[in-house]
């Protein structure tokens, strides 16, 4: 079955530090890739996504690129806040209708001062 | 912005009880699913939900769950004879179509304590 492996936190950086958070899948056919970020006593949000091989999803300086040969869908950010620290879920989509998602454990980052 | 909404935030319960989780999706959705997980652990998908039947079930969705929409707004989950074990944060998500492309937007959550 399909399955995502994230890298274990606590992931701990100061400010405007570089960010990576890995991310690889196994799957049959072709999903969709999501990361998803939960903040403190809130639900999950999505954060970007890439539906194809060789997408970058980004959003608010994050990136990650789909990788199929590698199965990977790694985030960066090149500068991290303060306003970062949260959880954060790598995801992969079913093919097919109502398409279930299959998460990663998820990788706590805390970014100090 | 629109959101999805569940009710309540936290519940207790002794095991044995019933319970009823309430998720109010985004109102132009179709489609619906309830999520879950343990604490430490990975969430996990439980069920599926379009055109008022379960699209897909998970093998945590036994005979002691069930989902319903009794109107046009809400989106419960019941769990007739709760376990210690049930004890989780139950997350809702809703899209507006089901395709793997699609993000699905979640809830906050209603963390459940089983005792």
């Amino acid at each position: 079955g399909n399955s995502v492996t994230q890298m274990e936190g606590p992931v701990t950086l100061s400010e405007e530090a570089f960010l990576t958070i890995n991310c690889t899948y196994t799957a049959t056919g072709y999903p969709s890739l999501f990361w998803y970020v939960q903040y403190p006593g809130e639900g999950l949000q999505l954060l970007l996504k890439a539906t194809k091989a060789d997408d970058k999803g980004s959003n608010k300086g994050f990136e990650a690129t789909y990788r199929k040969e590698t199965t990977s869908f790694h985030l960066e950010k090149g500068s991290v806040q303060v306003s970062d620290s949260a959880v954060y879920f790598c995801a992969l989509s079913d093919t097919g209708t109502a398409s279930k998602l299959t998460f990663g454990t998820g990788t706590r980052l805390q970014v100090t001062l | 912005e629109p959101e999805v909404t569940q009710t309540p935030s936290h519940q207790v319960t002794q095991m044995g009880q019933e319970v009823i989780l309430r998720c109010v999706p985004i109102s132009n959705h179709l489609y619906f699913y309830w999520y879950r997980q343990i604490l430490g652990q990975k969430v996990e998908f439980l069920v599926s939900f379009y055109n008022n039947e379960i699209s897909e079930k998970s093998e945590i969705f036994d005979d002691q769950f069930s989902v319903e929409r009794p109107d046009g707004s809400n989106f419960t989950l019941k769990i007739r004879s709760t376990k210690l074990e049930d004890s989780a944060m139950y997350f809702c998500a809703s899209s507006d179509r089901g395709g793997p492309e699609e993000t699905q937007y979640f809830g906050p959550g209603t963390r459940l304590l089983v005792l």
